[in-house]
């Protein structure tokens, strides 16, 4: 176990659904990641928090909704997804932003869009 | 621009025999390189990281990377191979004060009995 944990695990939703995906790093870690793995992509960033702070929007869009309270939680809110939205989300953490700093990652949600 | 090649899809590899997993680069400045290895329904684990120092990085698992700046590589070597070491393994870098992490395509190790 990484530290870094994440649920659901597995998520099936209608496009007209309302989700959320909870995250939640153990390790004392100040920046946190969202990323969407689809098949045969490189890992896609889509947001980064640091301090609570967001520092990083990739070009998401709006019906992906991120949400940081504090530290060691992150939240991703999903709402009128597409099914080409299906991927697996990983949530990661590092000590800080760095560029030497390590992620560490979760195991992540699979979610299918109907 | 940031950029990492993996260029392999998939590697297959016998069991007991040294496998490689390659890794070229693109970066303006000094990189920093990461290896991380996926098992199926998992996160990524991290194997190893180059900052500075000697090119030749040891990580988890008996796996080892080399740095080569010439070249622009960061290849994933392990001297003996296991049947456990069959996983999807990315290679990433980062440039010296950026804060994005690059990914490759990633690499499936296949290692056969």
């Amino acid at each position: 176990e990484t530290g870094v944990t994440q649920t659901p695990r597995h998520l099936v939703m209608g496009m007209t659904n309302k989700k959320s995906l909870k995250c939640e790093q153990h390790l004392g870690h100040n920046a946190m990641y969202w990323y969407k793995q689809s098949a045969k992509k490189p890992l896609e960033l889509m947001f980064v928090y640091n301090f609570k702070e967001q520092t990083e929007n990739n070009s998401v869009p709006s019906r992906f909704s991120p949400e940081c309270p504090n530290s060691s939680h992150l939240f991703l809110h999903l709402h009128t997804l597409q099914p080409e939205d299906s991927a697996l989300y990983l949530c990661a953490s590092s000590q800080d932003k760095g560029s030497t700093e390590t992620q560490y990652f979760g195991p992540g949600t699979r979610l299918l869009v109907l | 621009a940031q950029s990492v090649a993996q260029p392999e899809d998939q590697v297959n590899v016998a069991e007991g025999n040294p496998l490689t997993v390659k890794c070229t680069y693109s970066v303006s400045g000094n990189p920093y390189l990461f290896w991380y290895v996926q098992y199926p329904n998992r996160g990524l684990q991290f194997l190893l990281k180059y900052i500075t120092g000697d090119n030749l990085v040891k990580g988890s698992y008996g796996f080892e990377a080399e740095f080569n700046k010439s070249q622009t590589s960061f290849h994933l070597k392990k001297p003996s191979a296991l049947v456990s070491d069959s996983a999807l393994y990315f290679c990433a870098v980062r440039a010296y004060n950026t804060d994005k992490l690059i990914f490759g395509t990633g690499t499936r190790l296949q290692v056969f009995p």
